[in-house]
């Protein structure tokens, strides 16, 4: 049974350029969750999704930063014109459906390394 | 809201020797606590869990965790260390009914030979 899977492992991009960074669930898992790790700091919560929803992106950058779960395929983060504080690692998770919210184990991927020149 | 404290950002240690990392949480509801390691340049795996119940946790790799109401924490403890397990841990806590994790800063775990 495969994990999450991300990819790009590593990125970079020059400023001003665009990011897709992409999640796929561990299979039977329909919820995702996005975080992100600045250098020496831990992980922070920026949004959660099912299938073809948005539930919370409180966490999310009001400007630059989307978030989708498509009924097909994989979930996409994206940052538009990238800079130099967005370089990070960006960890997707996912869970199973019908838990008892809160106490589900989320799974991580290995991380994408966003680095923008 | 919770926040979770790791007062130790790294921790050197002697193989075979015992090891705590402590964590300290806050929240005005119940919650559910997590122990992540994260080994260099890989994602998190999850080593335990409080969701209720008995408060001593058992883990993978021989790591146990108690979970302390009166004084708010999840410290983490290994009776013996291997080289192996030089890593970064993370506490993390979740309420009920919220979805988002909410993250230490990270204990740097080192271990000497």
């Amino acid at each position: 049974n495969a994990g999450v899977m991300q990819n790009p492992r590593h990125l970079v991009r020059r400023r001003g350029q665009e990011a897709r960074l992409r999640c796929s669930p561990m299979k039977g898992h329909s919820h995702v969750y996005w975080y992100r790790q600045l250098p020496e700091e831990g992980l922070k919560f920026m949004v959660y999704l099912q299938k073809e929803n948005i539930i919370d992106e409180s966490g999310m950058p009001k400007e630059r930063f989307s978030a989708e779960f498509p009924k097909e395929g994989p979930s996409i983060l994206r940052i538009q014109q990238v800079v130099r504080g967005d370089s990070a690692a960006y960890f997707c998770a996912s869970s199973p459906p019908g838990g008892l919210a809160g106490a589900d184990t989320q799974y991580f991927g290995p991380g994408t390394r966003l680095t923008v020149l | 809201a919770q926040s979770v404290t790791q007062l130790d950002s790294q921790v050197p240690v002697f193989e075979e020797a015992p090891v705590e990392l402590r964590c300290n949480y806050s929240s005005s509801v119940s919650v559910y606590l997590f122990w992540y390691v994260q080994y260099p340049n890989q994602g998190l795996q999850l080593l335990l869990k409080y969701l209720s119940g008995s408060t001593l946790v058992k883990g993978i790799n021989g790591f146990e965790a108690e979970f302390n109401k009166s004084q708010t924490s999840f410290h983490l403890r290994k009776p013996s260390v291997h080289i192996s397990d030089t890593a970064e841990y993370f506490c993390a806590v979740t309420a009920s009914g919220t979805y988002k994790y909410i993250f230490g800063t990270g204990t740097r775990l080192k271990v000497l030979a």
